[in-house]
């Protein structure tokens, strides 16, 4: 099955830095990975999902690439705000035609004004 | 426009006892997935349910057993509860066959304490 791995548990960074989120999968490679942030006691929220022939996506701050070759997907928050403190998740479903998404046990992201 | 609802948010059981979980799925979604969050782990798939059946189980034991309504929503339950249940469940869902139908929305959870 799917092995997502994000290596950070927790990511410290100053106000207005940019910060990058790493995260490896392997025994599948998936045809896109999605990306979701999850405050203390709520449920993930969706953020973005890049595919496989996608090398770059962007939303206003926020940039995911998507590199096959190493297996891996980075995320950076531009210009990091306190407000973006938060655990962001890295999923991928865990095969051709399968619908079990499978996440990383998560970065916990936190800006220091 | 409601989003995905869960209830309860919070509950607590002693080993043995079973519980029922609840959720609502977003507006003019038909499909439910639940998931087991473990303190400081990401969230585990348990199953998803599709047109009132079963689509997909993960890794969990018979114990965790589910229905899905013709109004789209959903239960879970547990039986025999153990210790080791504790956790944040979540619902999320989505449209099979929709457009972003990739995409899932997650419900706040039930914060289950087992003791």
């Amino acid at each position: 099955s799917q092995k997502i791995e994000q290596n950070s548990e927790a990511l410290n960074i100053q106000e207005g830095k940019t910060a990058t989120l790493t995260c490896n999968y392997t025994n599948y490679s998936p045809a896109y990975l999605q990306w979701y942030r999850q405050d203390p006691g709520r449920g993930p929220v969706f953020l973005l999902l890049i595919r496989e022939n996608e090398k770059e996506k962007r939303k206003e701050r926020l940039k995911v690439t998507f590199d096959t070759t190493l297996k891996q997907s980075l995320f950076h928050i531009t210009a990091s705000q306190p407000a973006d403190s938060a655990t962001y998740l890295c999923a991928s479903y865990s095969g051709a035609g399968s619908y079990q998404l499978t996440f990383g046990k998560g970065t916990k992201l936190s800006v220091i004004p | 426009d409601a989003g995905v609802t869960q209830s309860p948010t919070h509950l607590i059981k002693t080993r043995g006892q079973q519980v029922t979980l609840r959720c609502s799925p977003k507006s003019g979604h038909d499909t439910v997935s639940w998931y087991q969050q473990a303190l400081g782990q990401g969230p585990q798939f348990i199953f998803q349910y599709y047109e009132e059946e079963e689509r997909q189980r993960g890794n969990f034991p018979d114990r965790f057993s589910g229905h899905q309504f013709p109004n789209y929503s959903s239960e879970l339950n547990v039986n025999a509860l153990l210790l080791g249940d504790s956790a944040l469940y979540l619902c999320a869902s989505s449209r099979t066959g929709g457009p972003e139908t990739e995409k899932l929305f997650f419900g706040s959870g039930t914060q289950l304490s087992v003791l």
